[in-house]
């Protein structure tokens, strides 16, 4: 299965502020998405990134708040902008390719002050 | 709209013990459902994966069933060990990755596990 390094692993960060975080696999993949896990709750989709287009995002995500970029097959970044409180969460990217198994990343654990 | 369900929220048990968790979606018309296991503030490890056209799965310890007519799954643990403590998700997909943009998984809220020695 494809191993997938997010950077950072964890941050915290001020208000207002905004943080790129980065997602590498070790092999070229056709789907790349990015989730967010609140604090004691499940996984909600933020988009799915792709490559050389712009992402699709789900109900209630906006470009203009989780930029995303995917240059490649194997690379992408989800920047979280102006934050606030209410962005501490674990953000995870994950790939997929067709009838095979979702692989996710470890995460990156966010902190907003 | 799919709405996945997972029964227990929190299972406590002695290490030793086989133990069974269930998921239960909504609609029926699935593609595959996988399941996942985190440990506390880490990503998803995938467990097993399992076909609409599948009804059993099994990897090592254990072993996922699907019946997908009347939307359930459960996974099998057999002779549990308190490395098994972590949170169980399921998830489902409603269509193959990549043919139509409704292909995302849909989580349950999970089941907690605790496995005491």
């Amino acid at each position: 299965s494809a191993v997938i390094s997010q950077k950072p692993s964890r941050d915290i960060c001020q208000r207002g502020t905004s943080l790129t975080i980065q997602c590498q696999v070790d092999s070229q993949v056709t789907m790349m998405f990015w989730y967010r896990q609140q604090p004691g709750q499940s996984l909600t989709l933020i988009a799915t990134a792709n490559q050389g287009s712009e992402a699709t995002y789900e109900s209630g995500f906006v470009i203009d708040k989780f930029p995303i970029s995917r240059p490649n097959l194997t690379f992408s970044t989800l920047t979280v902008s102006n934050m606030s409180p209410e962005d501490s969460s674990i953000y995870l990217c994950s790939v997929a390719a067709g009838d095979g198994p979702q692989h996710f990343g470890d995460g990156t654990r966010l902190s907003i002050l | 709209k799919q709405e996945v369900t997972q029964i227990p929220a929190a299972l406590s048990v002695p290490e030793g013990e086989n133990l069974v968790l269930n998921c239960s979606f909504t609609d029926s018309a699935i593609y595959n459902l996988q399941w996942f296991r985190q440990d506390p503030g880490k990503g998803l490890t995938s467990l097993l994966l399992i076909q609409s056209s599948q009804r059993e799965q099994t990897s090592g310890r254990l072993n996922a069933s699907l019946d997908k007519s009347s939307g359930r799954s459960t996974l099998y643990i057999a002779a549990s060990q308190p490395g098994d403590s972590a949170t169980y998700l399921c998830a489902v997909r409603p269509r193959r990755i990549g043919e139509t943009s409704g292909s995302r998984l849909t989580f349950g809220e999970g089941t907690q596990l605790t496995v005491n020695p």
